[in-house]
């Protein structure tokens, strides 16, 4: 089984920081990375997939980048309603989510 | 309007079965794979398997293979996850997701572009 690691685990920041996730996995996917974001009691919504393109709708502050075992989900001005948990999500060999990346208000 | 539609919270008890659904429209339902993931209270999120409708050809993670069975109905657009004796530690949220794929010059790359708003299931005595 591929195994899907996030940090950090939360971050707390501001309004228009810039804000960097990280996943890593167990072995190379590839660019097989799919990145997801879930407010409470909402079911998750698609950011980014293949490791770098976003999915339509998604505002461009949004960004992802990485293949292989590492990857990064940017987001480059944090608006408030950005405030959310991120997973990111292989798919190279059927499919494993990452733990979560929770951020919150500073 | 393309969506999942799932069917409404559960409470059950202990050693009950259980069967909940999710129906698509809007799309050619059998034309992509449905899944499920389930989210236990304040945790994340797990994979759990995945069904193709057009033929019921059916993928299980190795942590939920034995535990639940995936069907699917495709007369009426429908998947379903079922359980033959729940335990209190199923309980969680249940999403189904759809399938989609981007071909980047034959290579295929998976990811869920639509998700159910979830079903709550609720096992307790």
């Amino acid at each position: 089984d591929i195994q899907m690691t996030q940090s950090p685990s939360s971050l707390s920041a501001s309004v228009g920081d810039r804000v960097t996730i990280t996943c890593r996995a167990s072995q190379s996917i590839s660019s097989y990375l799919n990145w997801y974001q879930q407010k409470p009691g909402k079911a998750p919504k698609l950011l980014i997939y293949a490791a770098s393109s976003l999915q339509s709708g998604v505002p461009s502050r949004f960004s992802g980048s990485g293949s292989g075992t590492d990857f990064t989900l940017t987001i480059s001005s944090l608006q408030p309603e950005d405030f959310a948990t991120y997973y990111c999500q292989q798919s190279y060999s059927l499919f494993t989510f990452g733990p979560g990346t929770k951020v919150d208000i500073k | 309007e393309v969506q999942l539609v799932q069917s409404g919270a559960e409470v059950k008890k202990p050693g009950e079965s259980l069967k909940i659904s999710c129906k698509g429209s809007g799309y050619s339902f059998t034309s992509y794979w449905i899944g499920w993931v389930r989210q236990m209270p304040g945790k994340g999120l797990e994979w759990m398997g995945i069904i193709y409708p057009g033929d019921s050809d059916t993928r299980y993670s190795p942590s939920f293979q034995g535990q639940v069975t995936i069907s699917a109905d495709k007369s009426i657009s429908t998947a379903y996850l079922q359980w033959s004796s729940l335990k209190a530690s199923d309980t969680a949220m249940y999403y189904c997701v759809r399938r989609y794929y981007y071909d980047s010059s034959g290579y295929y790359y998976w990811y869920f572009d639509l998700w159910g708003r979830g079903t709550l299931v609720t096992v307790s005595s």
